[in-house]
């Protein structure tokens, strides 16, 4: 079966463009998770959904950050603008009902 | 915030030895899950042992057991026989309980197994 696929692996992009970062979850699974992770702050909750529905964003560390799930197979995380210190691994996650959380690959955010 | 506390940044162990690494957590939920995830350099999060707080065992998945012990609220994972392709980063994660779920991390430890 495939995992949580997510794109861009990598991106490199200059301070004030928009950034869209992709995640496709795994079939069945009704929960979807974006993290961000760099060597200062760990892994920090950004935004989750349940059944396409953001349940909690008070991780969402502005307003230049956004997220939607317009349909179960299908996320973006989007920033605009961009600046340096979003520079990151961001990592999408998927659950089912229950258990732990599926993460996919991480896509490697750096703003020049 | 209730948080996930990971006191050992780096650990070395040698190779078929057995190592211990610390977690500790707030919790006000009387119900929640205690999770260990492995990232290895090429940065992938890799699931390894869950605990319910119910539990009454402590959880074992192959060489990883946790020695769970709910009233001083740890979670330590203890690997057995180090393998060096178990050198990565070790996150102890924990949900909230009820419908709100949300996985909290720790700031993790850096395990290096020697040969």
């Amino acid at each position: 079966d495939a995992g949580v696929i997510q794109s861009p692996r990598h991106e490199v992009t200059e301070m004030g463009q928009e950034v869209t970062l992709r995640c496709k979850p795994i079939s069945g699974h009704n929960s979807l998770f974006w993290y961000r992770q760099t060597m200062m702050r760990g892994l920090e909750l950004l935004i989750y959904f349940n059944n396409n529905v953001p349940i909690d964003d008070s991780g969402m560390p502005e307003d230049r950050f956004s997220a939607k799930m317009p349909n179960a197979s299908f996320s973006t995380l989007k920033i605009q603008p961009s600046e340096p210190r979003d520079s990151a691994v961001y990592f999408c996650a998927s659950r089912p009902s229950t258990g732990e959380l599926f993460f996919g690959e991480g896509s490697r955010l750096t703003v020049l | 915030a209730q948080k996930i506390t990971q006191t050992q940044p780096g650990m070395f162990v040698q190779e078929k030895e057995a190592v211990t690494l610390d977690c500790t957590y707030d919790t006000s939920d009387p119900s929640y899950g205690l999770f260990w995830y492995k990232q290895p350099s090429s940065g992938e999060m890799i699931f390894l042992i869950y605990q319910g707080s119910y539990d009454q065992q402590n959880a074992t998945e192959g060489r990883y057991s946790l020695n769970f012990q709910k009233a001083r609220k740890s979670a330590n994972l203890v690997i057995s026989a180090s393998q060096l392709g178990d050198s990565a980063m070790y996150f102890c994660a924990r949900n909230s309980g009820g419908s709100n779920y949300k996985l909290t991390f720790g700031k993790g430890t850096l395990l290096t197994v020697n040969p």
